[in-house]
């Protein structure tokens, strides 16, 4: 059982360019999400899913652009990278639900943008 | 709006002694809250939530924690420290409205377990 699976793991962008992390889950989770990491901020929810078709942003969405044509599929798109952006990206999954499902993540994508 | 509070960035205990690492929340809505733990360049690693029921929540690797109402507060205890516990820690507060399971996260605790 592979979990939530993100890639790349390690990227470096000028500023300027775009690209994607891509992430993956194998649990037929409904709910899926991306978080940045950053020193002394702890994680802060950057787009998130609720199932195929449906996004919504969250707490620092500019700058990221999502989509979710299946519910395995959750890639985050930076449209133009900037220094800001550097960060540690988690993406997550999970049930649907009101009893506080447990949320997975992956082992996070390591961007640093110069 | 939820939030949560860790007090203490760093936590410095010896191998052996009592781990207790803070945490309190602020919610409008019963609170769903969860620690994780986060070894060096890994992702996030679920040590135990609370849901409902029982306000002492035993987890992973000897880790408990109590949630108390009274107090907001849902603090984290090891009885006795190993050395591999040296990681982050991190409180979240769940936020369910809209279907969605969002987290709110505190800003961390880096465990440093001495010997």
């Amino acid at each position: 059982n592979a979990g939530v699976t993100q890639t790349p793991k390690f990227q470096v962008l000028k500023t300027g360019q775009s690209m994607t992390l891509q992430c993956a889950q194998d649990m037929n989770h409904e709910y899926m999400s991306w978080y940045r990491q950053d020193p002394g901020m702890g994680l802060r929810l950057i787009h998130y899913s609720v199932g195929a078709g449906i996004t919504d942003q969250g707490e620092v969405p500019n700058g990221y652009n999502v989509s979710r044509s299946t519910t395995e599929d959750f890639p985050l798109r930076l449209l133009s990278a900037a220094p800001s952006q550097t960060s540690v990206y988690f993406c997550a999954s999970s049930h649907r639900g009101t009893t506080g499902n447990t949320i997975y993540f992956g082992e996070g994508s390591w961007l640093t943008v110069v | 709006a939820q939030s949560v509070t860790q007090l203490g960035s760093h936590v410095s205990v010896s191998e052996g002694a009592l781990v207790l690492l803070r945490c309190n929340y602020s919610s409008s809505v019963p609170p769903y809250l969860f620690w994780y733990v986060q070894y060096p360049n890994q992702g996030l690693q679920l040590l135990l939530k609370y849901t409902t029921g029982a306000t002492l929540v035993k987890g992973i690797n000897g880790f408990e924690a109590e949630f108390k109402k009274s107090e907001t507060s849902f603090h984290l205890t090891k009885p006795s420290a190993h050395m591999s516990d040296a990681a982050e820690y991190f409180c979240a507060v769940s936020d369910l409205t809209g279907g969605g399971n969002k987290l709110t996260f505190g800003t961390g605790t880096q465990l440093k377990v001495e010997l």
